[in-house]
């Protein structure tokens, strides 16, 4: 299996563009997570889904973020507008219900 | 939510001893994890538990479910151990949970 791919891997844009993130999760996984790492606060979850459901989205930042996962193989984490306090590195894992999780390589963002 | 406490922040040890890496957590779970992440940024799943001791080749993951408390060791050290090392338990103690993370240990593992 290639493992969670996530792209891209890195993003550079200015203050106010949209950005779009994107995560293809282990096949047969049901569950995927999305995770924001920065040196100030470390990593932190933003949101999960089971079954393509979204069941916990407390750690989205704010309204400016939204996820979505259409369908089991397929998901996104969209910042509009972006500010330059969204840079950051993104990270997408996946797992069986209960099981470990398996990380993504992550996506270095970049807000100018 | 569940708080994470890890130590030490940083540890600098020879080549050849043995590392303890410290975690303590404030609700109770059904599993906690060990993440290894490398100066390159990718993050591992090193371990998964739940109750006792895992192994795996010079790593060795315990827990105390009752005291709320992991440890994380590595016998034999050597510098392609260097990395940090980051324990993570569930956001709210379920097992299907997004994780919540320690601050990590940052281990150097020098010549």
């Amino acid at each position: 299996d290639a493992g969670v791919i996530q792209s891209p891997r890195h993003e550079v844009t200015e203050m106010g563009q949209e950005v779009t993130l994107r995560c293809k999760p282990i096949s047969g996984h049901n569950s995927l997570f999305w995770y924001r790492q920065t040196m100030m606060r470390g990593l932190e979850l933003l949101i999960y889904f089971n079954n393509n459901v979204p069941i916990d989205d407390s750690g989205m930042p704010e309204d400016r973020f939204s996820a979505k996962m259409p369908n089991a193989s397929f998901s996104t984490l969209k910042i509009q507008p972006s500010e330059p306090r969204d840079s950051a590195v993104y990270f997408c894992a996946s797992s069986q219900t209960t099981d470990k999780q398996y990380f993504g390589p992550g996506t270095r963002l970049t807000v100018l | 939510k569940n708080e994470v406490e890890q130590s030490p922040q940083n540890l600098t040890a020879q080549e050849g001893e043995f590392i303890t890496i410290n975690c303590s957590y404030s609700v109770g779970i059904s599993a906690l994890h060990w993440l290894q992440q490398h100066p390159g940024g990718g993050i591992v799943s090193l371990f998964m538990l739940s109750s006792g001791k895992k192994k795996h080749g010079r790593l060795i993951a315990t827990i105390n479910i009752q005291e709320k408390h992991s440890s994380l060791h590595i016998t034999a050290s050597h510098p392609r151990d260097s990395a940090v090392y980051i324990c993570a338990v569930p956001f709210s103690g379920g097992g299907a949970d997004g994780l919540t993370f320690g601050k990590g240990t940052h281990l150097i593992i020098q010549p």
